[in-house]
């Protein structure tokens, strides 16, 4: 079955640097992904969505890269803020029949001042 | 314009006990979905409906049931809540099936 795999352990950087974070996953060639961020207590807010034809995305500090060939997805957040401080989650389709996506457990991100 | 919204916000329930949670957006929005989340579990989906008038199962639909009332509304029952059904529950609607916009959530406990 598809599977889903970002860090469960939290990422600490320090402010002003990029954040990285990785969602691999196995099985499926899907054909989009997408990132959420979610602050404690709320809901998922969407970020940013790749297609399987795109290498690499752009929305002002934000960066989404997309290796088909890998199987994973890379985030990173330039110039990383503490207000960058949540968690992060992946989010594709797991097969071919469906559009819905299904999402990571997410990987918490720590900007610390 | 409110986009998702969700009540109750918080609901204390005992075993065997029902109750509905109501979903409602103002995006003119085609899809709605409910999704539970639990530590450690991520985000997983319980129902959907890609339109007014249809609804499907997804990942984890036992002990729940749904209505899609209009386009504006979309329900999750619980007949007889059990513990394990103790989660935050999050509803989303989505124009096409790539953005979902999510209400801020509703935290259960059945004791």
């Amino acid at each position: 079955s598809q599977k889903i795999e970002q860090n469960s352990e939290a990422l600490n950087i320090q402010e002003g640097k990029t954040a990285t974070l990785t969602c691999n996953y196995t099985n499926y060639s899907p054909a989009y992904l997408q990132w959420y961020r979610q602050d404690p207590g709320r809901g998922p807010v969407f970020l940013l969505l790749i297609r399987e034809n795109e290498k690499e995305k752009r929305k002002e500090r934000l960066k989404v890269t997309f290796d088909t060939t890998l199987k994973q997805s890379l985030f990173h957040i330039t110039a990383s803020q503490p207000a960058d401080s949540a968690t992060y989650l992946c989010a594709l389709p797991v097969s071919g029949g469906s559009y819905i996506p299904t999402f990571g457990r997410g990987t918490s991100l720590i900007v610390h001042p | 314009n409110a986009g998702v919204t969700q009540t109750p916000k918080f609901q204390v329930l005992k075993t065997g006990q029902s109750m509905t949670l109501q979903c409602a957006q103002d995006m003119n929005h085609n899809s709605m979905y409910w999704y539970r989340q639990d530590p450690g579990m991520g985000l997983r989906l319980i129902y959907y409906s890609a339109s007014e008038g249809t609804t499907d199962k997804g990942e984890v639909p036992n002990g729940y049931n749904v209505s899609r009332l209009n386009k504006r509304e979309f329900s999750l029952r619980l007949e007889s809540a059990a513990p394990s059904q103790t989660s935050v529950y999050f509803c989303a609607s989505s124009e096409n099936s790539y953005e979902q916009y999510f209400g801020p959530g509703t935290r259960l406990t059945v004791t």
